[in-house]
Formats: structure tokens, C-alpha cells, sequence
């Protein structure tokens, strides 16, 4: 059962379009986090916030941003797709307090043509 | 479709014991890629090794060790002389390459806690 969703789930897109990936989730949880995985691969994390108006980049760069207005939702915004963010993009959230496992969305698969 | 069970959702162990993380997977892809996650207190996951379907040599890197079984479709992760930083959530994942409606899946987690 999922409780986070992330929407859309394939996207293939034009160059130079601007593109938000929408994920939310149900529980309530205070931490999210974005991951990328290029096809094969580990995932790599680009983006996580702790709560409201907190956002943070990851270990692996990304010319991405994110917005937590709200606890349940943490949108990730290309404002000018390459065809180099072709890739995966998986959602998650964890909640607050020690050893709390993350879930995961179904990920979107992204595609610039 | 894929699915990845971890069935041991809690362990517990005192420091210097092993402890063998159990993984099953179900895929029709030939092609595909095994992980392990570590998630610790901080939150972040944090990537141990990928296998890929063809390569079923067992690996070691230092305390840890992955058993990858084709034929029962297995990929465990043993920690041997356990220590208290061990205590984290661990993920099996499992990722195909072919036009599959969801390219990744994850276990649910095995949660390790190490006593002192």
C-alpha cells in the first residue's frame, strides 16, 4: 500500500521546458528526501528537508530545487530540462526520531528529449 | 513485477555477535541489479554494494559480506563482529533495466540495533 505518491510516473519532455515532480505523502512525516538513479545504478541523494521551510542539498549535485510549504508535500523543480536530467527520481520520507526506516514512492522516469 | 521481501523487521544482537540480514527477491527479468542500503540514525541512505545478475561471486569488504544465490533467489548480508554503529535501518533493493512499470523496488527494511 502506498502512502507516498509521486505523479507523474514517465514524463518525456522537450529541452528547455520547466518541470516539477510532485511527491506527497499521507503520514505525516517530517523528513523527505529526493534521490536520483541513473539506470543500473545506486541511488544518489539530491535533496532532503527535516520539515516546513527546510530544504537542503545532497551529497550529489543537482541543478534542481525543492519547496517544503507543506509537511506532506515536496515538489522537485527543473526550470530548464537538459537532456543530461534524464534519469530516475525517487521520493521518501522518513519520520522524526532514531532508526525510523524510510518509504519509498514509485519513482518517476524522466526523459529529455 | 518485482518484489523484495526482507522478513526480519527487527533485530536485535550485542556487540562482536554476526548477524545475517536476509533478502529474497522475485523478478522475470534475467537482467537486473541488487542492492544494499544502509539508513542510519542520521536519515540519509547510504549505499553498501550493488551486484548484478550475472555475477554471483560472494563479496567481502571488511566486516561485511554479501551471499548472492541465483537459484533461490537470495542476496544476504552478514556483519560479522558487530559494533554498536551498526545500528541502522538496512534496505534491500532490487532494479531492472527492461520497460517494467517500476524499475526499482525496495524491502521494507530490517531495522539492526546493536547492544553494548
Amino acid at each position: 500500500e502506498a502512502d507516498i505518491y509521486q505523479t507523474p510516473r514517465y514524463l518525456v519532455i522537450g529541452t528547455g521546458k520547466k518541470i516539477t515532480l510532485e511527491c506527497s505523502q499521507t503520514m505525516g512525516h517530517d523528513k523527505m528526501y529526493w534521490y536520483q538513479q541513473d539506470p543500473g545504478m545506486e541511488l544518489h541523494l539530491i535533496h532532503y528537508s527535516y520539515g516546513v521551510n527546510s530544504t537542503e542539498k545532497g551529497d550529489l549535485s543537482s541543478e534542481s530545487t525543492v519547496s517544503r510549504i507543506r509537511t506532506e508535500h515536496f515538489p522537485l523543480t527543473l526550470e530548464s530540462a537538459r537532456p543530461s536530467h534524464t534519469s530516475q527520481y525517487l521520493c521518501a520520507s522518513s519520520a522524526t526520531g532514531v532508526l525510523q526506516p524510510q518509504h519509498f514512492g514509485d519513482g518517476t522516469r524522466l526523459s529529455i528529449l | 513485477a518485482q518484489k523484495v521481501t526482507q522478513a526480519q523487521t527487527e533485530i536485535s544482537v550485542v556487540e562482536k555477535e554476526d548477524v545475517t540480514l536476509d533478502c529474497v527477491y522475485e523478478t522475470r527479468d534475467t537482467t537486473y541489479y541488487l542492492f544494499w542500503y544502509k539508513q542510519p540514525p542520521s536519515g540519509e541512505l547510504v549505499f553498501l554494494i550493488r551486484r548484478n545478475s550475472f555475477d554471483e561471486q560472494n563479496e567481502i569488504s571488511g566486516r561485511y559480506s554479501w551471499n548472492f544465490q541465483k537459484s533461490t533467489s537470495s542476496f544476504n548480508f552478514t556483519i560479522t563482529a558487530s559494533q554498536v554503529v551498526d545500528s541502522a535501518v538496512y534496505f534491500c533493493a532490487l532494479t531492472v533495466l527492461s520497460g517494467s512499470a517500476r524499475q526499482l523496488t525496495f524491502g521494507s527494511g530490517t531495522q539492526l540495533t546493536v547492544l553494548p
